[in-house]
């Protein structure tokens, strides 16, 4: 397997414009996870899904954001509209179990977002 | 909820040894894990505790001990390539895992 694939690799965006993040899952994991990264805050949960179902959206951090999984091989993350606060490295994850034991989460190589 | 404590900082020797510590407050408690993460890189799995004792994986070691709410990563033989941020991670009952801040480990000669 590829691993987790995420894209696009960068983003730069104005202030408004809406921003589609995608992730494709590693093929048979039951878990996909979005995190955001910042130095500020670290690694932050935004939403879960287990077997393309949203189980926690709790750490959205407003009705800007938004989160879907189709299917078991794709999950986007939108924006709308996008601020600038929103600039940081988004990753996707993916598991097989939720308790991280095992081989752990995979995570994708990330989206870095500007908003400008 | 759960909250994670661990060194932001840490610098050390080529060859030598590190521990990296991680104490953590949750209402349950179902492992702990490590994870390594270089600069511009993505979060990479290390290790994971269950329960209490040494866990180890080449060089990689890592400790809990759930009467104190602490683990540790310990790196032996350290190489110019461990310098990286490290990650504890912890979760409660049903929860996806919550990372630490990080610590960022440099190596130097």
């Amino acid at each position: 397997d590829a691993g987790v694939i995420q894209s696009p690799r960068h983003e730069v965006t104005e202030m408004g414009q809406e921003v589609t993040l995608r992730c494709k899952p590693i093929s048979g994991h039951d878990y996909l996870f979005w995190y955001r990264q910042t130095m500020m805050r670290g690694l932050e949960l935004l939403i879960y899904f287990n077997n393309n179902v949203p189980i926690d959206d709790s750490g959205m951090p407003e009705d800007r954001f938004s989160a879907k999984m189709p299917n078991a091989s794709f999950s986007n993350l939108k924006i709308q509209p996008s601020e600038p606060r929103d600039s940081a490295v988004y990753f996707c994850a993916s598991s097989l179990v939720i308790t991280g034991s095992g081989y752990g989460y995979t995570f994708g190589s990330g989206t870095r977002l500007t908003v400008v | 909820g759960q909250s994670l404590e661990q060194p932001s900082e840490v610098t050390a020797v080529e060859g030598a040894i590190v521990q990296i510590n991680c104490t953590y407050q949750t209402s349950g408690f179902y492992g702990l894990s490590w994870y390594q993460q270089h600069d511009g890189g993505a979060p990479t799995f290390l290790s994971y505790n269950g329960l209490d004792g040494l866990e180890e994986t080449g060089r990689f070691s890592s400790f809990l001990s759930r009467s104190d709410s602490y683990g540790y990563l310990l790196l032996q033989e350290l190489q110019m390539k461990d310098s990286a941020s490290y990650f504890c991670a912890v979760r409660d009952e049903g929860t996806p895992l919550v990372f630490g801040k990080g610590t960022r480990l440099s190596v130097i000669a």
